[in-house]
């Protein structure tokens, strides 16, 4: 079983919603990471927290807002999403010490938008 | 930034035979993880081997850094190992910036 949980499993939303995705991950790790998979591609990264802070925004629509309240917790709230962004929304976590260390990645996020 | 690519992009197999998948990587790297991307689009991983060789029962893994590549090896292969395999490799820096390559859908029939 992962050790990052990811929720809700399937999402369908309007273009006019808004609606948020949620990870948790209970190893002690403080890089937090959000990836996008369209079908039949490789991930791609998103954001990426290091201790609570966002280091790594790879020039992602203002539509996707990351939100990390914790270091437990990491969020993506949706809003005003286009038809194009349906794909699988994956959570990672990884430890810090050293900046080298492993990704753990949970189930995943699958998104429809209507 | 850093390239990835695997081969091959495609690899059907029999049950019971073995395989080598390569990942090539285009620059130096600190971290490389080999994956397996389930039909559920889960990422199960497989190993964390920024160099060396590991084994893990059929699966084991060698990184050779200083030539820039990867192979993971499966034997024996069964209709659960099908789906895709990733390596991502991370350059370092101040963040562990994880890249995937372009990946390997194996297919394994009975």
């Amino acid at each position: 079983d992962t050790e990052v949980t990811q929720t809700p499993k399937h999402l369908v939303m309007g273009m006019t919603n808004k609606k948020s995705l949620k990870c948790e991950q209970h190893m002690g790790h403080r890089a937090m990471y959000w990836y996008k998979q369209k079908a039949k591609k490789p991930p791609e990264l998103m954001f990426v927290y290091s201790y609570e802070k966002l280091s790594i925004n790879e020039s992602v629509p203002s539509r996707f807002s990351p939100e990390c309240p914790n270091s437990s917790l990491l969020n993506l709230h949706l809003h005003a999403l286009q038809p194009e962004d349906s794909a699988l929304y994956l959570c990672a976590s990884s430890p810090t010490r050293p900046n080298t260390g492993e990704l753990f990645f949970g189930e995943g996020s699958r998104l429809t938008v209507l | 930034g850093i390239q990835v690519e695997q081969s091959p992009p495609d690899l059907i197999l029999q049950e019971g035979a073995n395989s080598t998948l390569r990942c090539n990587f285009s620059d130096s790297v600190n971290n490389l993880q080999w994956f397996h991307q389930n039909p559920w689009g889960q990422l199960i991983n497989l190993f964390y081997i920024p160099s060396g060789t590991k084994q893990n029962g059929r699966l084991s893994a060698t990184t050779v850094a200083t030539e820039r590549y990867s192979l993971l090896y499966i034997s024996s292969s069964q209709t659960t190992d099908s789906g895709v395999y990733f390596c991502a490799v991370s350059a370092g820096g101040a963040t562990n910036k994880l890249i995937f390559g372009t990946g390997t859908l194996l297919a394994v029939q009975p």
